[in-house]
């Protein structure tokens, strides 16, 4: 497609429970990026993918935070155990390279509120 | 601590001043970006700069990049109310594989 799509819009889970969202990038886009945007604005590199690969998790809470780009298939963030500070609004960008000025296309969002 | 600083943090100005917004670092990118975020949406591109000392200008924005292509600058005249928003810069660095955000210009422009 032409624009980065993420679903769903709006997000609503019990704190505990567990949470899925979902990234299609724009067609041809090798690269993946996934944030997180929290209430001073600040965006929270989590995780970049090349194709399917991992390409950099240092942003990544590893203990209840996961992520896949598969073939064919939307990319996801899941995050399980959810706590009251995973309450964001986490966005996914996509772009064609990493170096060479090459830019990030961004989706609106998926607003993630636990309760 | 952030790696590329924003500086004002908020600005609300009267339509028709001018206005600029900093974005600065120690360390070198590759790549800058900025872009324009409105509540309730991802953030939009506005312009990528790549060489020391570049100028850019769309339309009554000129956007620049230091020589060392360690900050740059986002200048709007002569403001109007559309040009509200949140302001973000956003840099790429060779052999880093993501990129780094500055904490935002929170602009407010009002009629």
């Amino acid at each position: 497609g032409e624009e980065v799509a993420q679903t769903p819009k709006h997000l609503v889970r019990g704190e505990g429970q567990k949470a899925k969202l979902y990234c299609a990038p724009i067609k041809g886009h090798s690269y993946v990026f996934w944030y997180q945007q929290v209430l001073k604005n600040e965006f929270k590199f989590l995780i970049s993918f090349q194709n399917e690969n991992v390409f950099d998790e240092t942003g990544m809470p590893k203990e209840r935070f996961s992520a896949k780009c598969l073939p064919n298939s939307p990319c996801s963030l899941e995050i399980q155990a959810t706590k009251l500070e995973d309450s964001a609004v986490y966005f996914c960008a996509s772009s064609q390279s990493q170096q060479g000025g090459q830019p990030q296309h961004f989706g609106d969002g998926t607003r993630l509120s636990i309760l | 601590t952030q790696l590329l600083e924003q500086s004002p943090q908020f600005l609300s100005i009267q339509e028709g001043e001018n206005l600029t917004v900093y974005c600065n670092s120690s360390s070198v990118f590759s790549s800058l970006q900025w872009y324009r975020q409105e509540p309730g949406e991802g953030p939009v591109l506005l312009v990528t700069v790549v060489t020391g000392g570049e100028v850019k200008k769309l339309k009554r924005l000129t956007f620049q990049f230091g020589d060392a292509r360690k900050d740059s600058s986002l200048h709007i005249t002569a403001a109007q109310p559309g040009d509200t928003g949140l302001y973000l810069c956003a840099g790429g660095r060779y052999n880093f594989n993501k990129f780094y955000f500055g904490s935002g210009t929170k602009l407010n422009v009002k009629p």
